[in-house]
């Protein structure tokens, strides 16, 4: 069985700074995806960005990149210029690449960002 | 609004009773999930469901928890003999079931349940 856990419970950082989350995961697959939810106040999941296992380039998605270190198995989400809206719950995602698998996500624990004005 | 739904957004329950909730999933989406998180913990799965055939079911899901999915349309999950073990939020999100990783899991609001 897949896990994944995110050593950082709460992570502060003042608004258009920089904050780095880290996620490591544990699984004997090969092929898989990697996944960054978030969860706002309101608590309705959000996807912020995927990466693919066999895919060595790092996902970038407008502020938001990863660093993906495969044989380390760690997968690390960066907000750049961290706004008053990033202020939320993050979640890292775990899913088996075969779709016979169903497609479902293993989570880690959460870490809560704060953004300070 | 073309999300995925949830009903009720907050039930409270005391401990023995039965309680229902709802998921309306996206239309055109044909896989369903559901996932309970605990408070200030990360989602865990429950069960999916590919169209109306449940799938899979985590062995988080007691005897007492039984979901459905009739028609392929909207799912039910629905728990018997309430414990206060079960008070958490209940996650449902569908996706297309694609292979691929843009086959996005789009996640309801959930249910909060509160078993007093």
């Amino acid at each position: 069985a897949q896990t994944v856990t995110q050593s950082q419970p709460e992570m502060s950082v003042q608004e258009a700074e920089t904050v780095t989350l880290s996620c490591t995961y544990d699984t004997s697959e090969s092929d898989y995806y990697l996944f960054w939810y978030k969860q706002p106040p309101s608590r309705q999941m959000i996807l912020v960005i995927r990466q693919e296992a066999y895919k060595q380039q790092n996902a970038t998605e407008n502020r938001f990149s990863v660093n993906f270190q495969k044989a380390a198995k760690s997968f690390s989400l960066k907000i750049s210029d961290s706004q008053l809206g990033d202020a939320a719950m993050y979640f890292c995602a775990y899913r088996s690449a075969p779709r016979a698998a169903g497609n479902k996500l293993t989570f880690g624990g959460g870490t809560r960002v704060l953004v300070k004005p | 609004d073309t999300g995925v739904s949830q009903d009720p957004r907050h039930k409270i329950t005391k401990r023995g009773q039965n309680v229902t909730f709802r998921c309306d999933p996206i239309s055109e989406h044909n896989r369903l999930y559901w996932y309970r998180q605990t408070l200030g913990q990360g989602p865990e799965f429950l069960t999916y469901f590919q169209n109306e055939a449940q799938l899979e079911k985590s062995r988080l899901l007691s005897d007492r928890f039984s979901a459905e999915r009739p028609k392929g349309s909207f799912s039910t999950l629905e728990i018997q003999r309430t414990e206060q073990g079960d008070s958490a939020m209940y996650l449902c999100a569908s996706s297309m079931g694609l292979a691929g990783p843009y086959n996005e899991q789009f996640f309801g609001p959930g249910t909060r349940l509160t078993v007093l």
